[in-house]
This record gives C-alpha cells, structure tokens and sequence, in this order.
C-alpha cells in the first residue's frame, strides 16, 4: 500500500548546522512528494514540493529532490536557525488525499 | 495564499457533552475540505472529506455518528464531536485544498484542541 516513512525526532541541532531528515515512500506510480512545516501553536504550512521526478523543490532556505531510483524526498538545510524549530512532515499525494509521514521534530539551539 | 481559520482553538469539555468546531475558509469558496486528527507527537490521520452540498466521506475506522460533519456552504465547515469521551481527546485540524492547477496542495487551518474530561 502506499505509505510515507520519515526519519524520528526529535533531531536537536546548533545554530548553522546542516540539516537533512530522511523521507521515503512507498507508491504506485510517481505522485507529488511535498514537506509541510508545523511551528508551535500553529497549523501546518507548506514548505515546499515537487511534482516529478529529479524535482528540486526549494523555499526558505530548504531543499529536497524527488529520487525516483531510491523513493526518497530528503529535506536539507545548510545553516539552520533557531526560527526553524518546528515539526516537519512529508508527505505525499497517491490518489486524492494527502498522506503523512510521522513528523519529525527539529530543534535548534542558539 | 488562502486563510483557513477554525474556533474554537481549544476547547474542555465534560464526558458525555458535544462539541463543534467550525472550520473556515477565508479566502476563496471551498466545495471540499478535509478533517484530521492528530495525536501527541504523531502524524495527522484523515477523518473524513467534508463535501458542499453532499454526505461526508468516512475514512475506514472512523465513526460517522460519532464525528458529525455538515458543509453549510462554501466557506464553512463543521465537525462536532458527539457525546465526548476522554479518548476522543485530540488536536481536530482541517484543511482546504487549493483547486485548479494546484489541486492536491493543501491550505490548513490552526487546528482545535479538544480534552474532555
């Protein structure tokens, strides 16, 4: 079945740190792959998306490649910021409904 | 992009009573909009596709008279939350899809704190 599996939390980093957290999936044919960011006390946001294969989607800072030989969509920051903490969740649509990986939580130390 | 807002944000309620959450879409006109629920520090699980006009889609498992769902119209939303019990504790978002060329984007709301009890 089709399914999203993302790296657990929580993933603490220092101020400037490169970031990656993986996201893989599991799905018939090739469908959209997105990463939606949740801050706290706020609902979910998108960050970024692709929509085909060796699709770059960027925003923020953030970037992530749809790799359609190894199913993966991995979220990379080089420099992450304390404003960054947040939960991350990949996600992808199959069909008509988006599917979520568990959330991962990102906190970055000053 | 679009505004999708819900009230009440947070909500206590005692075992046995109901509660409705409103889910709006400030924006543009929405003939569908999606429940979820999202437990502590897991991923959001869809409920249900509110649908304008039409009877809500459940999600397998879900209890549809227990979560009742009425799309009043194209900007509004409800779920309500009958004869609440403690597990139905729970963070109740919803979201809007963005139509046309973006269809399958989605637009959330803040979300809802529900705990009873």
């Amino acid at each position: 079945g089709n399914s999203v599996t993302q790296m657990e939390g929580p993933v603490t980093l220092s101020e400037e740190a490169f970031l990656t957290i993986n996201c893989t999936y599991t799905a018939t044919g090739y469908p959209s792959l997105f990463w939606y960011v949740q801050y706290p006390g706020e609902g979910l946001q998108l960050l970024l998306k692709a929509t085909k294969a060796d699709d770059k989607g960027s925003n923020k800072g953030f970037e992530a490649t749809y790799r359609k030989e190894t199913t993966s969509f991995h979220l990379e920051k080089g420099s992450v910021q304390v404003s960054d903490s947040a939960v991350y969740f990949c996600a992808f649509h199959p069909g008509n409904m988006l599917t979520f990986g568990g959330g991962t939580r990102l906190m970055v130390k000053p | 992009g679009a505004v999708v807002s819900q009230h009440p944000s947070r909500v206590i309620c005692k075992s046995g009573t109901s509660v409705k959450i409103e889910c709006r879409s400030l924006d543009f006109q929405a003939t569908t909009m999606f429940w979820y629920r999202q437990f502590p520090k897991k991923s959001l699980m869809l409920m249900a596709t509110s649908n304008e006009g039409s009877k809500a889609t459940y999600e397998q498992g879900v209890e549809k008279d227990k979560f009742l769902i009425n799309h009043a119209s194209l900007t509004l939303s409800t779920l309500t939350v009958t004869s609440a019990h403690p597990e139905d504790s729970s963070f109740y978002i919803c979201s809007v899809p963005s139509g046309g060329d973006d269809a399958e984007t989605q637009y959330f709301g803040p979300g809802t704190r529900l705990l009873v009890l």
